[in-house]
């Protein structure tokens, strides 16, 4: 079993559409959470950074982080169909240096 | 430069052959990272340099991997004896001390 589960997709909504991406982790140690945006044949884009539990906001995206279930969302408001990427979630221990990562959620936001 | 820069964008190139891979990371920063993205995965660690030394090679997943860092800037992923197996992007990420890794687009290297 991976220690960091994300569930793949595709999920497709509509434009407008308020979105859930979610990932599991198993280690503990894990402190830091990351989600990072990916476009096709570009690399992971940082989005959102956070170290305890509860709720960071910026802008359209919310990273919700819920260490004793160890679960992690990010919440997309208002999709756009420039959302449409890979999102990524990635989380590392306090010494902070390999991040781990979860296989990506492909997102689809339709016009 | 304003990100991190890799070099070539793409590598095509004949099992068994030796191939370089080159990262420049954001100005300053002083930890820099290599990834390997197989296609529909999330990115796995590879190596791990604090200023030019690896810090944490425990990712490289045999002796035919292999990366320096000599003056604590540009970097360069070597891998000797390519296989079949190795064909996947190659990403770089740097990060100043322990905040958030910035990844370059990645080498994308094909092994035919």
């Amino acid at each position: 079993q991976k220690e960091v589960e994300q569930d793949p997709g595709p999920l497709s909504v509509p434009e407008g559409a308020i979105v859930s991406l979610n990932c599991t982790y198993s280690n503990s140690a894990f402190q830091y959470f990351m989600w990072y945006r990916q476009y096709s044949r570009k690399g992971p884009e940082l989005l959102m950074y956070t170290y305890s539990s509860g709720n960071k906001e910026d802008g359209r995206f919310t990273a919700q982080v819920d260490k004793s279930s160890k679960y992690i969302s990010l919440f997309i408001r208002d999709s756009q169909p420039s959302d449409s990427a890979t999102y990524l979630c990635a989380m590392t221990t306090p010494r902070g240096n390999m991040l781990t990562f979860g296989g990506g959620t492909r997102l689809m936001v339709k016009p | 430069g304003a990100g991190v820069s890799q070099t070539p964008s793409n590598k095509v190139t004949e099992k068994g052959k030796y191939v370089e891979l080159r990262c420049d990371p954001i100005s300053g920063h002083t930890a820099l990272y290599w990834y390997r993205q197989s296609l529909g995965q999330g990115p796995e660690f590879l190596i791990y340099f604090q200023g030019t030394g690896a810090a944490d090679d425990s990712g490289l997943p045999n002796d035919r991997f292999f990366a320096v860092r000599p003056e604590g800037s540009v970097s360069t992923l070597k891998i000797q004896r390519t296989e079949r197996g190795d064909s996947a992007v190659y990403l770089c990420a740097s990060s100043w001390r322990n905040q958030p890794q910035h990844f370059g687009d990645g080498t994308r290297l094909s092994i035919l």
